[in-house]
């Protein structure tokens, strides 16, 4: 019963550059979270999506930043022409249910930008 | 104001000893839930406890106890018999049913446990 999975751990990128981050959900779960956690801080909130629905993404900053979670395959979260500050970590949770309840958190994933 | 707070930056015990982390939160909402997490220096997030606001009792999970005190809006967490592997950062977290799509985070405390 495998867990939330995100790839990948580690990514480095220069600045300008893409960043992609994929996160499959707990099998089930159908309800998916982005949080970014910047260096010696605690986790905020950026986007909360459902199945080809986004949910509510008012944590995502207004441009560069997009995600998706398709019908079919992982959600994603694409940072566009990146810059030093999305250095972070990245982490992807999920849940079954819409309530006050548990989130999955994968392992999530570190972006270094050069 | 925040969401949750997390006074401790950092906290050192001795092995075998217990050791309480603090957290306080502010909500108006009725119904919400308090979780712990650790995250140790590999990355990853644990979960450790959860504490709905309707429960009467004090959740325990283990070693880890959850001190809930609803008028004073704090859920401190005790961990008995520190071991060294309890070495890590701690983040107290709120999820509320209103807004249940956000989990507020503490700044969180890192615990160093001694030999």
């Amino acid at each position: 019963n495998a867990g939330v999975m995100q790839n990948p751990r580690h990514l480095v990128r220069r600045r300008g550059q893409e960043a992609r981050l994929r996160c499959s959900p707990m099998k089930g779960h159908s309800h998916v979270y982005w949080y970014r956690q910047l260096p010696e801080e605690g986790l905020k909130f950026m986007v909360y999506l459902q199945k080809e629905n986004i949910i509510d993404e008012s944590g995502m900053p207004k441009e560069r930043f997009s995600a998706e979670f398709p019908k079919e395959g992982p959600s994603i979260l694409r940072i566009q022409q990146v810059v030093r500050g999305d250095s972070a970590a990245y982490f992807c949770a999920s849940s079954g249910s819409v309530d006050t309840g548990e989130l999955f958190f994968g392992e999530g994933s570190r972006l270094t930008v050069l | 104001a925040q969401k949750i707070t997390q006074t401790q930056p950092g906290m050192f015990v001795q092995e075998k000893e217990a050791v309480t982390l603090d957290c306080t939160y502010d909500t108006s909402d009725p119904s919400y839930g308090l979780f712990w997490y650790k995250q140790p220096s590999s990355g990853e997030m644990i979960f450790l406890i959860y504490q709905g606001s309707y429960d009467q009792q004090n959740a325990t999970e283990g070693r880890y106890s959850l001190n809930f005190q609803k008028a004073r809006k704090s859920a401190n967490l005790v961990i008995s018999a520190s071991q060294l592997g309890d070495s890590a950062m701690y983040f107290c977290a709120m999820r509320e049913a209103y807004n249940f799509n956000k989990f507020y985070f503490g700044s969180g405390t890192k615990l160093n446990v001694k030999p």
